[in-house]
């Protein structure tokens, strides 16, 4: 069955510090990758997604994502990091097929010190 | 443009009533549907998912139900609530072809 894994679950920093979030998948077929976000007080959207091509993603805000497929990878990155940063980030995950579940990490609460 | 439409935003409900959470999706057809719940510390967790009218996925044995009773219509049910049932419950839409969930704004439901 697919499963993520985000092993951070809270992670604090100062304002203008390198960002990097982990997420590690199961499956072994071909995936779809995501990350979203939910700000405080908002609903989910989506921050980046791989389908397939380039395996470095960039996304909104400044944020950008690695695929791995050898560590079965999707780091998030982000060079530094601003206050309105503050929210709570999850990785998921669908295979690559026109019909099928995602499934969605733990969820990493980041929180910026301004 | 899509719109996901998910109501009421809050609910209180006693041990024992029953539940009907309602979710329509708009400015799309044949969409994939999902149910989820968001627990502080468990991320999102699957419920339920629908690729079609009438044809409803189950992930997690529990007591609740799911239906599509439309193409662009998903409802959560359940006969009779456990204090358990309490959380904050999603629904999402996500296109036949390799896109990404978009989310409604979800239910927080408090079974007193």
């Amino acid at each position: 069955a697919q499963s993520v894994s985000q092993h951070n679950h809270h992670v604090i920093l100062s304002e203008a510090a390198s960002l990097e979030l982990g997420c590690n998948y199961s499956y072994g077929g071909t995936v779809n990758l995501f990350w979203y976000v939910q700000y405080p007080g908002q609903h989910l959207q989506l921050l980046l997604k791989y389908f397939s091509g380039d395996p470095l993603v960039k996304g909104i805000k400044g944020f950008e994502a690695e695929f791995i497929k050898s560590k079965f990878s999707f780091n998030l990155r982000k060079p530094s990091v601003q206050w309105s940063d503050t929210a709570e980030y999850f990785c998921a995950v669908n295979k690559y097929s026109s019909a099928s579940k995602i499934i969605f990490g733990s969820g990493t609460r980041l929180s910026i010190r301004p | 443009s899509q719109t996901i439409h998910q109501w009421p935003a809050t609910l209180v409900q006693p041990v024992g009533s029953p539940l009907s959470l309602e979710c329509t999706v708009e400015g799309t057809s044949n969409p994939n549907l999902y149910w989820y719940r968001q627990a502080a510390g468990r991320g999102l967790q699957l419920l339920f998912y629908s690729v079609g009218i009438g044809q409803i996925s189950s992930e997690v044995p529990q007591n609740l139900s799911a239906s599509r009773p439309q193409d662009r219509q998903f409802i959560l049910s359940s006969k009779k609530l456990l204090l358990s049932d309490s959380g904050f419950y999603l629904c999402a839409w996500g296109g036949q072809q390799n896109t990404e969930a978009f989310f409604g704004q979800g239910t927080r439901l408090t079974v007193v």
